[in-house]
């Protein structure tokens, strides 16, 4: 398969805090980059997306960082609830707009908030 | 609006089986993609449909397949089961080039 099965990293973090969760893509070609959510027991919940011509995009309580020229990903979260607490997953898009929607994700990242 | 639904949730089935998933877009997403999610391997694309047609297929052997209908409602199939097919089956829907939703997943196991 395309992503390989790691063991997955653990981010822990207090309630109030920032989280910083890195990425680091595969394809130098891909122009479109996504950030998922996945809660125990659920299918993957869109986060926030950017495509490959910006550099930095906010939403919500949430910034994602592209850096393509060491072709990295990071999702800033402000002020983290237990609510955040979930697996994330970067997933990259090599041919957005063009013939195909498929993702390639990265392994994950559990973020797990400390009351 | 409704999101993407999966049916059945839960499936177990025995090796040599086959089995059929089923997935009902968002209405009016023409795009459903099929993912496998395990531990090991993480979240892995099968195969893509637009307008009943595929689109790309992933590195799965041929014992995975799949078809979108009319109504863009769409099935994947998995002939002669094996241990490693237990997994979760996810599906997602999107308007062309937009953003993708997941549904819930389908959770095979293979016994």
């Amino acid at each position: 398969g395309e992503s390989v099965g790691l063991h997955l990293p653990t981010l822990s973090v207090q309630e109030g805090d920032n989280s910083i969760i890195n990425c680091a893509y595969s394809n130098s070609a891909s122009d479109y980059f996504i950030w998922y959510k996945q809660e125990s027991g659920k299918g993957p919940q869109f986060i926030i997306d950017i495509r490959s011509n910006m550099d930095k995009r906010q939403g919500q309580r949430v910034t994602v960082l592209l850096n393509k020229t060491v072709k990295h990903l990071s999702l800033q979260i402000a002020a983290t609830q237990p609510g955040d607490s979930a697996v994330y997953f970067c997933a990259e898009n090599l041919d957005y707009g063009g013939a195909t929607n498929k993702l390639i994700f990265g392994t994950g990242t559990l973020l797990a908030v400390q009351p | 609006k409704a999101g993407v639904t999966q049916t059945p949730r839960y499936l177990i089935k025995t090796r040599g089986q086959q089995v059929t998933l089923s997935c009902s877009p968002i209405s009016g997403h023409r795009s459903v993609s099929w993912y496998q999610q395990t531990p090991g391997q993480g979240l892995q694309f099968l195969f893509e449909y637009f307008s009943e047609t595929q689109r790309n297929k992933g590195n799965f052997p041929g014992r995975f397949s799949g078809r979108q209908f009319s109504n863009s409602r769409s099935e994947m199939n998995v002939s002669t089961l094996e241990l490693g097919d237990s997994a979760l089956y996810l599906c997602a829907s999107s308007l062309r080039d937009a953003e993708q939703f997941f549904g819930p997943g389908t959770r095979l196991t293979v016994l």
